[in-house]
């Protein structure tokens, strides 16, 4: 079974460019997340998905992150335009739905992209 | 909001040695705990898992028990290998809530020297 894919594996942009990211989930997942890792810290969700609708991006920066999902497969996150502190790895996820408030569905995580902004 | 505590790295073993990640957590509900490990150019992976109080999650020699009493879930393992040098990241979940969100700790840099 194929995991979940992203691209491009690495990003060099200088700030206030935009860059885009790109994730396919592992197939029949309808849930997708995106984290952010910054160097020494631990994934923090930006974005969760469920089919092509959001479902939680409470800690998204809005003003310069969007998100989409369209059919519900793929998505797309993008900044546009970047700051410095946007530096560190933005993961994607997978799941599949969580059916019982006290179930829990494994996230498959992909290998993440690894931007850098000058 | 929910929060992961972990052991501040780099951990330096020998193969054979014992280890001890310690990891604690803060919840507003009952949460789910999770060890998540990352090797080298590698995407993160579910570990262990461990669902209510007193259960035991174990995977790979690996092991961590829910407490609840000191809201802990730390893991261990016995005798480490060098193939064991990897992140290693705690999580939580909100098991009341549907979305299914995880809390990360900054995550342990281990390193086994053979």
């Amino acid at each position: 079974e194929a995991g979940v894919a992203q691209s491009p594996r690495y990003k060099i942009i200088e700030k206030r460019q935009s860059v885009a990211f790109w994730c396919n989930p592992i197939s029949g997942h309808a849930t997708l997340y995106w984290y952010q890792q910054i160097l020494g810290q631990g994934p923090k969700l930006l974005i969760q998905f469920q089919n092509n609708g959001v479902v939680d991006d409470s800690q998204l920066p809005k003003d310069r992150f969007s998100a989409e999902r369209l059919k519900g497969v793929d998505s797309t996150l993008k900044i546009q335009p970047a700051k410095l502190e946007d530096s560190a790895v933005y993961l994607c996820a997978s799941s599949l739905v969580r059916l019982e408030v006290y179930s829990y569905n494994e996230q498959f995580f992909g290998p993440g992209t690894r931007l850098t902004v000058l | 909001g929910d929060s992961v505590t972990q052991m501040e790295g780099p951990v330096t073993l020998s193969e054979e040695a014992f280890l001890t990640i310690n990891c604690t957590y803060t919840a507003t509900g009952y949460p789910s705990l999770f060890w998540y490990v990352q090797y080298p150019g590698e995407g993160l992976q579910l570990l262990l898992k461990a669902t209510k109080a007193d259960d035991k999650g174990s995977n790979k020699g690996f092991e961590a028990t829910y407490r609840k009493e000191t809201t802990s879930f730390h893991l261990e393992k016995g005798s480490v290998q060098v193939s064991d040098s990897a992140v290693y990241f705690c999580a939580t979940a909100d098991r009341g809530s549907t979305l299914g969100r995880l809390y990360f700790g900054r995550g342990t840099q281990l390193t086994v020297w053979p």
